[in-house]
């Protein structure tokens, strides 16, 4: 059965830490994974991985995909209290339908 | 910068009754979805549609939730008659089409007593 799996569930870190935050996968016909970032609403984009080893960067927050172990990581460099959040981590399920299954997330706590 | 909208944004609704949730997608986008999120769990896809055409909804209950999307450009999700389990946030997505970025709206949170 197709899944994404996150981990930790939950996470607490004083500011100027760095965080790293886990996604494995069993998906048939992968074709990319997407983190998320969900404060109080809805999801927000983060990154799309398609390719394996190759390092996506926005200002602290980096992501990378290792497709032979089937996982993904995103690190937050010098946590901020604003990167306290649920951090979601998808896959597409079904080739020719993006329907995105979501990790449960992991909760990142932000400590001043 | 173009939004996803959603309305109402809370709902609180007794067992039995029913209700509606309605979601205006960013203009252009072909594609729009329904989700469910209940609290600690990620969002589970409820329905897709391509323009006014459901794509999927394997995981809709379609014994008490319909979803339409008449002319292919705002949806709404019905679900009659509303259960306790149903309390969750309910979130519309849309993208230019099915292998796009999804744009999330703010979410309507059903609660039912």
């Amino acid at each position: 059965e197709d899944k994404v799996v996150q981990s930790p569930l939950s996470l607490v870190v004083h500011e100027g830490d760095t965080v790293t935050l886990n996604c494995s996968y069993e998906v048939t016909n992968f074709r990319s994974l997407l983190w998320y970032k969900q404060e109080k609403k809805a999801p927000t984009f983060l990154f799309m991985l398609t390719s394996s080893g190759i390092e996506k960067k926005s200002g602290r927050l980096s992501s990378i995909l290792d497709k032979k172990e089937l996982f993904s990581i995103l690190n937050i460099t010098a946590t901020q209290t604003g990167d306290s959040a649920v951090y979601l981590c998808a896959a597409p399920l079904r080739f020719g339908n993006e329907k995105l299954t979501f990790g449960t997330g992991t909760r990142l706590t932000i400590i001043p | 910068e173009a939004e996803v909208a959603q309305s109402p944004r809370y709902k609180i609704t007794e067992k039995s009754q029913a209700v509606a949730f309605w979601c205006d997608p960013i203009s252009g986008h072909a594609t729009l979805y329904w989700y469910r999120q209940i609290l600690g769990q990620g969002p589970e896809l409820l329905v897709q549609f391509q323009d006014e055409s459901v794509v999927d909804d394997s995981q809709l209950p379609k014994d008490r939730f319909s979803a339409e999307r008449l002319k292919g450009v705002d949806s709404t999700l019905k679900i009659q008659p509303a259960e306790l389990g149903d309390s969750a946030m309910y979130l519309c997505a849309s993208s230019l089409g099915p292998y796009n970025e999804q744009f999330f709206g703010p979410g309507t949170r059903l609660t039912v007593l």
